[in-house]
């Protein structure tokens, strides 16, 4: 089942700071955020394990909530590279489905927009 | 540098032409997958091999098929190509299920 996430799109202005929310109805295994830029392939930023870790990618943070399923994603002083699709892909735990495990689903996807 | 190829970036093929994308890699990964992507959707997986073990999701079409001859490639094989499936093609690697996928640039396939 596809997670949820939230803003669909986020204009910002350069310096800004934005939240892209990733939420699920399932146990989360693990949470993989993705940058896409237009006509480009995904781009891995970074992947979260456990419960309330938290990991940064440059000015690019995000936390895990294994508790709540969700995932956030928080861009710090957004600079104009940072434009993009940003992806959530989750993972749920092995032995919930042999379907399913292992398998990244990914979120609709977050449009940014960072303009100067 | 180690990496995910894929062939050709674009591909034009007329309505039920049969066509062939290709993808390499140089991670000496397990795991290969096929996503398709349609604009403005996130990735839909097709399927993936662990290994030579071949894993078809139930809602990928018969019209495609995959085939993984050694670790280093995996072609995607689209038998009957209809106008719903021009998309970009991806191809991702992963150490192992559930690791970092890593994608190649995709083959934008149009279909006339």
């Amino acid at each position: 089942q596809q997670p949820v996430q939230s803003p669909q799109a986020v204009i910002l202005r350069e310096g800004e700071d934005a939240v892209i929310n990733c939420s699920s109805s399932k146990a989360l295994y693990s949470v993989h955020w993705y940058r896409q830029k237009h006509g480009e392939a995904p781009v891995f930023l970074m992947i979260l394990l456990k419960g309330g870790e938290q990991k940064g990618h440059d000015k690019i943070s995000a936390s895990f909530n294994e508790k709540k399923q969700q995932s956030s994603l928080y861009l710090t002083a957004s600079q104009l590279s940072y434009s993009g699709t940003y992806f959530c892909g989750t993972t749920t735990p092995p032995g919930m489905t042999t379907d399913s495990w292992g398998k990244l689903q990914f979120g609709a996807g977050t449009q940014v927009v960072v303009t100067p | 540098d180690a990496m995910v190829i894929q062939n050709p970036r674009y591909q034009v093929t007329q309505f039920g032409k049969p066509v062939t994308l290709s993808c390499s890699q140089t991670l000496n990964h397990n795991v290969m997958y096929w996503y398709q992507q349609k604009s403005s959707q996130a990735p839909k997986l097709l399927f993936h091999y662990y290994d030579k073990d071949f894993n078809n999701e139930a809602d990928t079409p018969d019209n495609f098929q995959s085939r993984r001859p050694n670790t280093s490639f995996c072609f995607l094989d689209i038998r009957s190509p209809g106008l719903g499936d021009a998309a970009m093609y991806l191809c991702a690697t992963s150490r192992g299920i559930s690791d970092t996928q890593y994608f190649g640039p995709g083959t934008r396939l149009t279909v006339l």
